[in-house]
């Protein structure tokens, strides 16, 4: 079957840095979107990522390997406005969204 | 965990066309689902929210007539996408929250629509 695993919560530091994984079992494969989203908005694309290796943008940083099925959400600099909740979302050949069910993430002071 | 469905998958219809698409909660009651059109690496814009029970609450510059939404039970809600044009061919997803957690959205896997 088709699956997408990340993290239910991770708490970190106010201008630390966090890693959000996230690993995936598609039928075929067309690509790894992360969202970010605020309590009660639409979801706001932060990357996505089809051949692997890191793609930076920003404070935002988003890995893939497709040999491991896996990802990561890399985010520097940690502020309190990105207390949030990330989801990783895969395509599948069919050009299907194949979701998870999202990293709550809360930044301390 | 909670699934979310979307039926079809992909739509190919001509101008002037009507298409329905469906947004099943597969696990779970939902009185509110939300709808969102994605155009490709952008973030998701929310068309409308389906309430069940009541009218569809739609976001400003979404034309109402044109996107009939009905929730029509409290697993069930569908978007009407009426006398469709090229420029409406879109990715469409739902998302609901269930009754019991309504803080947590699940998304379903989208439709694809093909305006001719």
């Amino acid at each position: 079957g088709q699956n997408i695993d990340q993290p239910t919560e991770m708490t970190a530091t106010e201008g630390a840095i966090v890693q959000i994984n996230c690993t995936y079992q598609t039928s075929g494969f067309n690509g790894l979107f992360w969202y970010q989203q605020h309590a009660g908005e639409a979801p706001t694309f932060l990357s996505y990522n089809v051949l692997d290796g890191l793609e930076e943008k920003g404070r935002f940083s988003s890995f893939l390997s497709r040999s491991k099925g896996y990802s990561y959400l890399l985010l520097k600099e940690l502020q309190m406005k990105d207390s949030a909740s990330y989801l990783c979302a895969a395509m599948d050949s069919n050009y299907q969204l194949i979701w998870g069910a999202g990293t709550k993430l809360i930044i301390k002071p | 965990g909670a699934v979310v469905s979307q039926h079809p998958s992909r739509v190919i219809c001509k101008s002037g066309t009507s298409v329905k698409i469906e947004c099943r909660s597969l696990d779970f009651q939902a009185t509110t689902m939300f709808w969102y059109r994605q155009f490709p690496k952008q973030s998701l814009m929310l068309m409308a929210t389906s309430n069940e029970g009541s009218k569809a609450t739609y976001e400003q510059g979404v034309e109402k007539d044109k996107f009939l939404i009905n929730h029509a039970s409290l697993t069930l809600s569908t978007l009407t996408v009426t006398s469709a044009h090229p420029e409406d061919s879109s990715f469409y997803i739902c998302s609901a929250p269930p009754l019991a957690d309504v803080e947590t959205q699940y998304f379903g896997p989208g439709t694809r629509l093909l305006v001719l």
